[in-house]
């Protein structure tokens, strides 16, 4: 079946790394993501990684997919307080339809 | 490259009207979705389209919802005898032919059934 689960919160202090933890249960997903999503406005898609991919790094951002466990991690490094929002992960398939998304992480910094 | 906009932005409406929403996706993008959000939890699939067909419908959308994208570019969103249930927000997302796992979403049209 599609489920993907996410801690709800997670508090961090300015300049620490933040890690997003997620995990998916079906095994068939191609694409894995990350989206943010801040008050009051919309999706934003940070990033994304193939399946057969192990991590993926963008700037201050480090993916990590265990696909054994269907575990996906984001990594904020430096974390800002303009990273104050709530991070989604998300599965989609090569059919490129439907994206199955988690609950969601609401990520708060702290001074 | 304006990005993918929604309207209206905000709208209330009474119980058992019909409400109609719009998108339009980024230019020269051929798929377009939809997906509905309550608060605290994340987006769930309604439809998408593939140019003006409509590839896929999920069970939440009733038989009161109904979406169209006639010409292959914008796309509206019916609901019809709305009820309290309805109050979400709507986002609509559109991705382009080459990079088609990559979604790119609007900033949503809120409903609110009173």
């Amino acid at each position: 079946g599609e489920d993907v689960e996410q801690s709800l919160f997670l508090s961090v202090r300015e300049g620490d790394s933040s890690v997003i933890n997620c995990t998916y249960t079906d095994s068939s997903s191609t694409y894995l993501y990350w989206y943010k999503q801040e008050p009051g406005a919309g999706l934003q898609l940070l990033t994304y990684i193939f399946s057969n991919m192990d991590m993926k790094q963008d700037q201050r951002l480090t993916v990590l997919l265990n696909k054994k466990d269907k575990h996906l991690s984001l990594r904020i490094a430096d974390t800002q307080t303009g990273d104050s929002a709530i991070y989604f992960c998300a599965e989609g398939y090569s059919s490129a339809s439907k994206i199955i998304f988690g609950s969601g992480t609401r990520l708060s910094i702290r001074p | 490259d304006t990005g993918v906009s929604q309207d209206p932005r905000h709208k209330i409406t009474k119980r058992g009207q019909n409400v109609t929403f719009r998108c339009d996706p980024i230019s020269e993008h051929n798929r377009l979705y939809w997906y509905r959000q309550t608060l605290g939890q994340g987006p769930e699939f309604l439809t998408y389209f593939q140019n003006e067909a409509q590839l896929e419908k999920s069970r939440l959308l009733s038989d009161r919802f109904s979406a169209e994208r006639p010409k292959g570019s914008f796309s509206t969103l019916e609901i019809q005898r709305t009820e309290q249930g309805d109050s979400a927000m709507y986002l609509c997302a559109s991705s382009p032919p080459q990079g088609n796992y990559e979604q790119y979403f609007g900033p949503g049209t809120r409903l609110t059934v009173t």
